[in-house]
This record gives structure tokens, C-alpha cells and sequence, in this order.
């Protein structure tokens, strides 16, 4: 069974700079994807980023990237620029690939706060 | 976004009465998923369909069921309500087709047993 360990309950970042949520995770597949999914206070839960683990390439879209790491099974992601809207609960989460199905395992979120 | 309603967004039930939640999509995927959302627990997976009456138990399906007579729509039943189900639920929809997998979520239903 695969985990995902969210290190951080709580992150604070002052508006305009960078900041890094961590997430780690265990498993002993070799194909699957990881996913940022960002949950503000509306609830909705929205994709930020994903990565397929058969890609060396870090992920990126916008002002947020990811630092995948996989033999430390590392995938961390970084904010740029953080704006307030960036507020929000954060869950990494990890999906086995070319299965019968295609569940994500999450982890328990850390909550990123802006602060202008 | 993804085309997924849930109804109702917000219920409150008492202990041992039957609860259904409905999901709702209009994107045609093959994949839909019931997960809970509590405090300190992230979201966990109830249960899932992989097409019209195939579906399979997630890591907390003790005490629900499921039922998809439609492609576009996924039941999730508690048949008698307990304390322990008060939570926010989400339905989730993907492709099965490879590289398409990413799932996408409703917008939650908040559901408090009394």
C-alpha cells in the first residue's frame, strides 16, 4: 500500500516571495503520478500540478513547479511570487498508473497561508 | 472546469436514517469516485465505479454503498447514518485512457448527522 506524508500541518509566507511545501511518499511501484492539489476556503479542490514518474523533468505551470525526486521519493512544490488567491489547504497525492483503477492516495494537507 | 455537480451541497440527517448522494457529470468519463474529507485525515477513498454497475470498496466503505446505472451518474448510500459519517463528501470523475487519468472534482457535499 502506498502512504504520503505531509511534514508541514501549517506554512505562513509573506506576499510576493517563494515558499516550498514538502511532501514524501512510499511505495514500490515504479510507474505512477504525483499530484498538488490545492483546497481554498470554498472547498473546491483544484489541480495545481502533476508529474509522471517516468519523467526527469520537474513539472511546471505558472508559478508553481515541483522538485521530484525519485529515489529519495521526494516531491516537493514550490510557489513563486505567492499572491494571496494562493491561500489554501494543500494535498499531495500519489496514483498507481496502468492499474484497474486509478485511486489517489492523499496526504493530510498542509495549510499555506499569504500574508500580505 | 470539469462538468460534476453534487446534490445536495449541504444535508443534515439524524442517526439511523437513510442518506443518498448524488453525483452528477456531463464530461462522459468511464471513472467516478466517493471520498470523504474529515479533519487531520485528508481524503479517503469510499468507493469507485469503473463503468455502468462495476464498482469496487475504497479503504473506508464500511457502512455505504454505491450504485452508477448511468454513466453520468454515481449514488453514494448510507443506510443508517451515524455520527461517524458526519463529513464533507467529494465525487471525483476520470479518464481511463493512458496520461488521462487525472481526477477532477465536484465541489463537495457537507453532510452533518445529528
Amino acid at each position: 500500500a502506498q502512504t504520503v506524508t505531509q511534514s508541514q500541518p501549517e506554512m505562513s509566507v509573506q506576499e510576493a516571495e517563494t515558499v516550498t511545501l514538502s511532501c514524501t511518499y512510499d511505495t514500490s511501484e515504479n510507474n505512477y503520478y504525483l499530484f498538488w492539489y490545492k483546497q481554498p476556503p470554498s472547498r473546491q479542490m483544484i489541480l495545481v500540478i502533476r508529474q509522471e514518474a517516468y519523467k526527469q523533468q520537474n513539472a511546471t505551470e505558472n508559478r508553481f513547479s515541483v522538485n521530484f525526486q525519485k529515489a529519495a521519493k521526494s516531491f516537493s512544490l514550490k510557489i513563486s511570487d505567492s499572491q494571496l488567491g494562493d491561500t489554501a489547504m494543500y494535498f499531495c497525492a500519489f496514483m498507481k498508473s496502468g492499474g484497474s483503477n486509478y485511486k489517489l492516495t492523499f496526504g493530510k494537507g498542509t495549510l499555506l497561508t499569504v500574508n500580505p | 472546469d470539469a462538468g460534476i455537480t453534487q446534490s445536495p451541497r449541504h444535508k443534515v440527517t439524524e442517526t439511523g436514517t437513510p442518506v443518498t448522494l448524488r453525483c452528477h457529470q456531463t464530461e462522459n468519463h468511464r471513472y467516478m469516485y466517493w471520498y470523504r474529507q474529515d479533519p487531520g485525515h485528508g481524503l479517503r477513498l469510499i468507493h469507485y465505479s469503473y463503468g455502468v454497475k462495476d464498482t469496487d470498496k475504497g479503504e473506508v466503505s464500511d457502512g455505504y454503498s454505491v450504485s452508477r446505472s448511468k454513466t453520468e451518474d454515481f449514488l453514494l448510500t448510507l443506510e443508517s447514518a451515524t455520527s461517524s459519517q458526519t463529513s464533507v463528501y467529494f465525487c471525483a470523475i476520470s479518464e481511463s485512457r493512458p496520461y488521462q487519468e487525472t481526477q477532477y472534482f465536484g465541489p463537495g457535499t457537507r453532510l452533518l448527522v445529528l
